[in-house]
C-alpha cells in the first residue's frame, strides 16, 4: 500500500524558515517524481515544487520560486521541501504527492505563517 | 502558464441525479487532465486520469470525457457518500488545479 507521511508543519513567523519532510512507503521511491502542493484553508490547490526521479531536475511556480526548494534523499525514501523567507500567504496545508499525474497523496501538514 | 476554469462551483442535486462538472482549459492539454475528490477534512483523491481512465476501486459511475481544452467529470447517478468538492488538474505543462465545485445534496 503505498503511503506518503508529512511532518514538519508548524507555526512559524513571517521571515523564518521552515523544512518539510514525507517519508515513502509502499512502492519503489525513486522509479517516480515526486511534488509538493499546498491549500491555504478553505481555498484551492496550488502546485509547489516537483522534483525527478533522481533528483536531478526541479520546478517551481513564480510564486515560491527563489524560496522554496525541493529535495529528496532515495536512500530514506524522503522527500523535502525547504521553505524560507515565508509569507501570510503560505499559510497552507502542504500535501506531497507521488508521480506526474499526482496519483498518491499524503494527509498533509499544516503550516501557519503568522506573528 | 496554462489557465483552468471549471464549473459550476457549487452544485445542489438529488440522489440519483445525473451531475456533471466542466473544466475549460486556455490551451489544448492533451487530454492530460485528472478529476479529484475532496472530502471535509481528508486529501484529495484521484478519481480519473488522462481524461477518461478510472483509477482502480472508484465506482463505476464515475466517467470523463473531453480533448482539446473542454473536459467532463460526470456521475452517472448521484450517491450520498459523494457529497464532496471537485478539482481538475492540468499536468499537460506543469501543473494547474481549477477551482474546485463543491457538490452537495438538494
Amino acid at each position: 500500500e503505498v503511503q506518503l507521511v508529512e511532518t514538519g508543519g508548524g507555526l512559524v513567523q513571517p521571515g523564518r524558515s521552515l523544512k518539510l519532510s514525507c517519508v515513502a512507503s509502499g512502492f519503489t521511491f525513486n522509479n517516480y517524481w515526486m511534488s509538493w502542493t499546498r491549500q491555504a484553508p478553505g481555498k484551492g490547490l496550488e502546485w509547489v515544487a516537483s522534483i525527478t526521479n533522481s533528483g536531478g531536475s526541479t520546478y517551481y511556480p513564480d510564486s515560491v520560486k527563489g524560496r522554496f526548494t525541493i529535495s529528496r534523499d532515495n536512500a530514506q525514501n524522503t522527500l523535502y521541501l525547504q521553505m524560507n523567507s515565508l509569507r501570510s500567504e503560505d499559510t497552507a496545508t502542504y500535501y506531497c504527492t507521488r508521480d506526474r499525474g499526482f496519483a498518491y497523496w499524503g494527509q498533509g501538514t499544516l503550516v501557519t505563517v503568522s506573528s | 502558464d496554462i489557465q483552468m476554469t471549471q464549473s459550476p462551483s457549487f452544485l445542489s442535486a438529488s440522489v440519483g441525479d445525473r451531475v456533471t462538472i466542466n473544466c475549460k482549459a486556455s490551451q489544448n492539454i492533451n487530454k492530460y487532465l485528472n478529476w479529484y475528490q475532496q472530502k471535509l477534512g481528508e486529501a484529495p483523491k484521484l478519481l480519473i486520469y488522462n481524461t477518461n481512465n478510472l483509477q482502480t476501486g472508484i465506482p463505476s459511475r464515475f466517467s470523463g470525457s473531453g480533448s482539446g481544452t473542454d473536459y467532463t467529470l460526470t456521475i452517472s447517478s448521484l450517491q450520498p457518500e459523494d457529497v464532496a468538492t471537485y478539482f481538475c488538474l492540468q499536468h499537460s505543462s506543469r501543473y494547474t488545479f481549477g477551482a474546485g465545485t463543491k457538490l452537495e445534496l438538494k
